[in-house]
């Protein structure tokens, strides 16, 4: 399928467990960014990644991991999860020099 | 930091009114800022706005900037039931493709 996919949509797990969230775009953007959307403060950006194997971090990168081994995919790892990262995470990619981002549909992740 | 504001908070209004949504932002290097449209899922791309004074439009949303005063307004006429969602405001500046958001404005349009 064109475009931009996040699995799984929905996930819950437990405090301490390590939780990877995938993303992949067909569009051979350079650009690809993570998101967290909670009540109260909108969208904020986790890490992003210019190109494979650049990445660089965001506004909130504490808990988190990413890698880009591929332009294609940017997996969010949180290595051990905590309440508090009970969140939807999004997904987005752009291409150089566009500011436009086109989002995926979300991971809802709970953490119990 | 990059700072984006956005009012109100939340709306209600009846079909067919005209609704107004602010955005009033701080951004180094201002590139460009983005309006986007989000029902329960991802959001979706509205407007881009680089050029102050310059309306876009589209359909019955339209959308200007005023980069001397640092904001933009989304206008919405005749709304719809269908335009209930939540509204997101953007900044974007030169160190990259990276997005600063608001908090959003939720609309809600009652029949």
């Amino acid at each position: 399928d064109a475009g931009i996919t996040q699995s799984p949509r929905y996930k819950i797990t437990e405090t301490g467990r390590q939780v990877t969230l995938m993303c992949h775009q067909t569009w051979s953007h350079s650009y690809m960014f993570w998101y967290r959307q909670d009540l109260g403060h909108g969208l904020r950006l986790i890490y992003y990644s210019a190109a494979a194997d650049i990445t660089d971090k965001g506004e909130v990168p504490d808990g988190y991991v990413v890698s880009r081994s591929k332009t294609e995919n940017f997996p969010l790892t949180l290595e051990s999860a905590t309440r508090s990262q009970t969140s939807v995470y999004f997904c987005a990619s752009s291409a150089i020099g566009a500011n436009v981002l086109t989002f995926g549909a979300g991971s809802r992740l709970t953490v119990l | 930091e990059d700072k984006v504001v956005q009012s109100p908070l939340s709306l209600v209004v009846h079909e067919g009114d005209t609704v107004t949504l602010n955005c009033s932002y701080e951004v180094t290097n201002f590139r460009s800022l983005l309006w986007y449209k989000q029902e329960k899922k991802a959001p979706t791309f509205l407007f881009m706005l680089t050029s102050s004074g310059i309306e876009k439009k589209s359909g019955r949303l339209s959308s200007i900037l005023d980069k001397k005063e640092l904001f933009s307004i989304l206008n919405i006429t005749a709304t719809q039931t269908g335009d209930s969602a939540v509204y997101l405001c953007a900044v974007g500046n030169n160190a990259g493709n990276m997005l600063t958001f608001g908090g959003g404005t939720r609309l809600m349009v009652k029949p």
